[in-house]
């Protein structure tokens, strides 16, 4: 089966630092992604793991333990436009589809 | 390019009638895919074409709904005999071969069943 968690809601103040967790269960795995979507919007791609070990992007940076079934999305110095759903996808054994996760509100107040 | 492009963007329906959804996709990605989402919740995968031949499809999608990429290029997703329960924004997203570039989604069509 496929069972993938993130925390549903999380809040942070401007210029703060936030960790986004995600912890995933699936038969298959292929990478894992994370995704940005703003309300109304399509989902922008963040970021994509397949090695464990932390990507870093610019303000962004994203980790993956394959051993732990575990990832975190970081994001550093925030802006209020940050404020967004974040998505955890797992790409399955396949290649030919991502899983996603319910993702995480985050609401950034200055 | 001018990214992926669904029509229409808002389309409200009685129950019972058929719609129809385009997706038009970055035209050198080889691979489609149809995510339906409602509120609250990640996109949920429906379906994923290769060119034009339709490789794999969810559990989720049942008789009622058919998807098509006749020529390798636009996709079509039909729903028939709509439910209320079909009420959802309905994502289109493309990809080239290669794992870490990712999908690129369109601003979807958000489907109202009243």
């Amino acid at each position: 089966g496929q069972n993938i968690d993130q925390p549903t809601e999380m809040t942070a103040t401007e210029g703060a630092i936030v960790q986004i967790n995600c912890t995933y269960q699936t038969s298959g795995f292929n990478g894992l992604f994370w995704y940005q979507q703003h309300a109304g919007e399509a989902p922008t791609f963040l970021s994509y793991n397949v090695l464990d070990g932390l990507e870093e992007k610019g303000r962004f940076s994203s980790f993956l333990s394959r051993s732990k079934g575990y990832s975190y999305l970081l994001l550093k110095e925030l802006q209020m436009k940050d404020s967004a759903s974040y998505l955890c996808a797992v790409l399955n054994q396949a290649g030919t589809a991502l899983i996603f996760g319910k993702g995480t509100t985050l609401s950034v107040s200055s | 390019d001018t990214g992926v492009s669904q029509d229409p963007r808002h389309k409200i329906t009685k129950r019972g009638q058929n719609v129809t959804f385009r997706c038009d996709p970055i035209s050198e990605h080889n691979r489609l895919y149809w995510y339906r989402q409602t509120l609250g919740q990640g996109p949920e995968f429906l379906t994923y074409f290769q060119n034009e031949a339709q490789l794999e499809k969810s559990r989720l999608l049942s008789d009622r709904f058919s998807a098509e990429r006749p020529k390798g290029s636009f996709s079509t997703l039909e729903i028939q005999r709509t439910e209320q329960g079909d009420s959802a924004m309905y994502l289109c997203a493309s990809s080239l071969e290669g794992f870490n570039y990712g999908y690129t989604f369109g601003s979807g069509t958000r489907l109202t069943v009243v």
